[in-house]
């Protein structure tokens, strides 16, 4: 499984754009990137995954250049309700385990 | 929609007891894992029951063992309770188990061992 870096922790104020870089060098070519969110004292949830180029949901943006080295989880005009813990993973095809890192937390700032 | 319960959500157990943690999947879904997430680290995955068998295990001993029943829900037993084991514990479904489509996880059983 591709070992995934993320920055610890990141601050923002509210309705600025966020954007979490994840690099994951050693990604296979059927890997795909998937991401999380997890609030305190909830199990984690499930905000976007891709495979190449670019992904857009109702929550989030999922930027994946050509080589697949790295990925940029975007979210748009974040509030404070979007502090979290945001975990980037690969996933590879047939594996039936997620393998989390630390993730990075995310302070929303009024 | 019910999402995915697990009970109970707290529990104090005694060093050297047994635990017993429940998990009702996702309607829908057939497949449960277990993660133990100790405090300020991500979740590690314990193992994966599809069709009332276990598939795929993550690294922890064999004191760690669970069972799924016909109604795939699932339960996650711990033998010989160590204080390391403190940790919330999470159960997540999914359809088939690769996680494609996303796992559903739910908010987890806070286990103190003391």
């Amino acid at each position: 499984l591709a070992k995934t870096t993320q920055p610890i922790s990141m601050d923002s104020y509210e309705g600025q754009e966020v954007n979490i870089t994840c690099s994951h060098n050693n990604i296979a070519t059927n890997d795909y990137i998937t991401w999380y969110q997890q609030f305190p004292s909830q199990g984690p949830r499930f905000i976007i995954q891709g495979y190449k180029t670019k992904v857009t949901n109702e929550v989030a943006s999922l930027f994946i250049p050509a080589d697949r080295k790295s990925s940029t989880l975007s979210l748009p005009r974040v509030s404070l309700s979007d502090t979290a813990v945001y975990y980037c993973l690969v996933l590879g095809a047939g594996s039936y385990q997620l393998t989390f890192g630390k993730g990075t937390k995310l302070s929303v700032i009024p | 929609d019910a999402g995915v319960t697990q009970s109970p959500t707290h529990l104090i157990k005694t060093r050297g007891q047994q635990v017993t943690l429940r998990c009702s999947p996702k309607s829908g879904h057939d497949t449960v894992s277990w993660y133990q997430q100790a405090l300020g680290q991500g979740p590690q995955f314990i193992f994966q029951y599809y069709e009332e068998e276990e598939r795929q295990r993550g690294n922890f001993p064999d004191r760690f063992s669970g069972h799924q029943f016909p109604n795939y829900s699932s339960e996650l037993n711990v033998n010989a309770l160590l204080l390391g084991d403190s940790a919330l514990y999470l159960c997540a479904s999914s359809l088939g188990g690769t996680g494609y489509y996303g796992y559903t996880f739910g908010s987890g059983t806070r286990l103190t061992v003391v």
